[in-house]
């Protein structure tokens, strides 16, 4: 069965610093990956999707993440934070029958100044 | 504005009561989807539903129900079987389907148990 596994629960960083938030996956089937961004009592909102193609996607705030096939990973990245990236940050794999999303615990990403 | 909207965004429950939350969509998605979310749980999946009038369990089903007699309707009903339902519920929708399109989220329900 499919499943992710973020690899640390919370990352506090400084401000202009660059960070990486760890993703590793199982599956069997096909992949599918996405990175979510969730603000204090709010929805998720679609960060980034890795579908087919250039394993590097990028988002438009400046974030990326790389598939990895060999890994099983999707490390997100960005060279520069700034304290408005502080969120809950969960990367989602498709569930085996393609009919949903599978996500991990979650990354508390905390940028002070 | 197309989206997703939730209500109400607290609810209060008193134990060994039912109770539903609305999800409603105007994006005419086909696929719907509840999952629950916990803190440091991320988001489990309870129910989804692929086409109207249809939907399939999740990971964690007991003690929830549903119905989709709408395209744009995903009640999800929380009933007293559910030992521990006080949690942040998240109603999400998508074109079809198909894991490989995005999924669009509304603003969650926060309900607690009193």
């Amino acid at each position: 069965a499919q499943s992710v596994t973020q690899l640390d629960s919370q990352v506090p960083v400084f401000e202009e610093a660059p960070v990486e938030l760890r993703c590793n996956y199982s599956s069997s089937v096909s992949v599918y990956l996405f990175w979510y961004v969730q603000y204090p009592n709010q929805g998720l909102q679609l960060l980034l999707k890795y579908l087919s193609g250039s394993t590097l996607v990028e988002s438009i705030n400046g974030f990326e993440a790389e598939f990895n096939k060999s890994q099983t990973s999707f490390h997100l990245r960005k060279p520069s934070v700034h304290i408005s990236d502080t969120a809950e940050y969960f990367c989602a794999v498709t569930n085996q029958a393609g009919t949903a999303l599978i996500f991990g615990k979650g990354t508390t990403l905390s940028v002070s100044s | 504005d197309g989206g997703i909207t939730q209500s109400p965004k607290y609810l209060f429950r008193k134990e060994g009561q039912n109770v539903t939350l609305s999800c409603e969509q105007n994006l005419n998605h086909d696929a719907m989807y509840w999952y629950r979310q916990d803190p440091g749980q991320g988001l489990r999946l309870i129910y989804y539903s692929q086409i109207v009038n249809d939907f399939q369990k999740g990971d964690i089903a007991e003690g929830y129900s549903v119905s989709r007699e709408k395209k744009e309707s995903f009640p999800l009903t929380v009933t007293s079987a559910q030992k521990n339902p006080t949690a942040f519920y998240l109603c999400a929708s998508s074109i079809s389907g198909m894991g490989n399109t995005e999924a669009f989220f509304g603003q969650g329900t926060r309900l607690t148990v009193v």
